[in-house]
């Protein structure tokens, strides 16, 4: 069972719209992220969180919105998205910001996002 | 210019194979590096860090030429259950929050 537990797995949304991303993780963590993953692309960070305070925007859309309520918690608000938005959307957590001891990221599971 | 290339792969190899993957990264201040495995429809793991002098974990064994901006996995044994993307990820700084990712290196392991 992974200690990074994302909903829903699998979303379709119309241009119109708005739904949301729900990333919990059971692990203790102060530092939570939202990864985009398209096909044939790497991995692309979106948002990072450092005990509740965002601390990095790596330019993404305000069609996302990113919402931590506390450690623990993490949304990515979709609205008027766009087919090119379709991915797999990851969360993640490490224990700080600057990694704790292994410089590991635990991901969940991803939600799959289907624009049309 | 992308900060962290891989072998485009996909490497097909039969059981008890060795099989070695490339990476190389472009910003020379990167400091830390780490091979992660992502097995299809799943979420990416950490497989294993990647030090200065080399570092060995079982039938893995990764290497780092800081001189070169290059990092390399190598699989011992290929096992079946070896069969999985394997990501090179580079950070610059202390924060994992500027972790770079390669675009993945796919490897099957045939019977």
């Amino acid at each position: 069972e992974t200690g990074v537990t994302q909903t829903p797995r699998h979303l379709v949304m119309g241009m119109t719209n708005k739904k949301s991303l729900k990333c919990e993780q059971h692990l203790g963590h102060n530092a939570m992220y939202w990864y985009k993953q398209s096909a044939k692309k790497p991995l692309e960070l979106m948002f990072v969180y450092n005990f509740k305070e965002q601390t990095e925007n790596n330019s993404v859309p305000s069609r996302f919105s990113p919402e931590c309520p506390n450690s623990s918690h993490l949304f990515l608000h979709l609205h008027t998205l766009q087919p090119e938005d379709s991915a797999l959307y990851l969360c993640a957590s490490s224990p700080t910001r600057s990694g704790g001891a292994s410089g590991e990221l635990f991901f969940g599971e991803g939600s799959r996002l289907t624009v049309l | 210019r992308k900060e962290v290339e891989q072998d485009p792969g996909p490497f097909n190899v039969p059981e008890g194979a060795t099989v070695a993957f490339n990476c190389t990264y472009s910003n020379s201040a990167s400091q830390s590096f780490f091979w992660y495995r992502q097995d299809c429809r799943k979420e990416p793991k950490l497989l294993m860090s990647v030090y200065s002098s080399g570092n060995e974990d079982g039938r893995f064994t990764a290497q780092l030429n800081r001189a070169s901006q290059y990092i390399s996995l190598l699989i011992r044994d290929s096992k079946l259950s070896d069969s999985a993307t394997y990501l090179c990820v580079v950070s610059r700084g202390s924060t994992l929050g500027r972790l770079y990712f390669g675009r993945g290196t796919q490897l099957t392991v045939w019977p």
